[in-house]
């Protein structure tokens, strides 16, 4: 069964501190994982999919980063307008459904 | 302006009763989801479809029944049988391609009492 963990479950800093967000799977077979923006009350937004180990996306102040057992969301110099969930998911070679984590609730602090 | 269409906004429900959320995707996706969301948990699959007149189970399908006689809408009854409704559900479509991401609603906020 796939599984994906996400940490810390809250992170709180201070406008310009820059910071990651972890997201840990275990999977048969990775298809691709997926990194999404959640504000409150809406629905996930894309930000990225990343296929390989050593794969890295970038967007803005964030980069997204892959190896064999986890992925790597790098915040650099983050503004308040960052402050959201986000979350991670995976999909298997064999599926055509997302597994997500629970979601990192990240704050940042004028 | 292409999107994914989730109403109404806030529902509320008596026990007991049985109760439709909308989903209208205008993007031509055959492939559709349904999702819960609770308060420190991610996402939880209900149902899923991948084209009209054919649907799956997810890993939370009890109490919940779908149909997709459109290929642009896809909506979820919640039934009475489920023991804990209240709950914000989000609805997805995924373009053709296994490789694609999930396009989001904005989701509906149900309400149980």
């Amino acid at each position: 069964e796939d599984q994906v963990t996400q940490s810390p479950e809250a992170l709180r800093l201070q406008e310009g501190e820059s910071s990651s967000l972890n997201c840990s799977y275990t999977v048969s077979g990775l298809r691709g994982l997926f990194w999404y923006r959640q504000d409150p009350g809406k629905g996930p937004e894309f930000l990225f999919t990343l296929y390989s180990a050593g794969e890295e996306k970038e967007k803005e102040r964030l980069k997204a980063t892959l190896t064999k057992k986890e992925s790597f969301l790098h915040i650099t110099a983050p503004k308040p307008e960052d402050s959201a969930t986000y979350l991670c998911a995976v999909r298997e070679t064999s599926g055509s459904r997302l597994t997500f984590g629970e979601g990192t609730q990240l704050t940042v602090n004028p | 302006d292409g999107g994914i269409t989730q109403s109404p906004k806030y529902l509320f429900r008596k026990e007991g009763q049985n109760v439709t959320l909308s989903c209208e995707q205008n993007l031509n996706h055959d492939a559709m989801y349904w999702y819960r969301q609770d308060p420190g948990q991610g996402l939880r699959l209900i149902y899923y479809s991948q084209i009209v007149n054919d649907f799956q189970k997810g890993d939370i399908a009890e109490g919940y029944s779908v149909s997709r006689e459109k290929k642009e809408s896809f909506p979820l009854t919640v039934t009475s049988a489920q023991k804990n409704p209240t709950a914000f559900y989000l609805c997805a479509s995924r373009p053709e391609g296994l490789d694609s991401p999930l396009h989001f609603g904005n989701g509906t906020r149900l309400t149980v009492t």
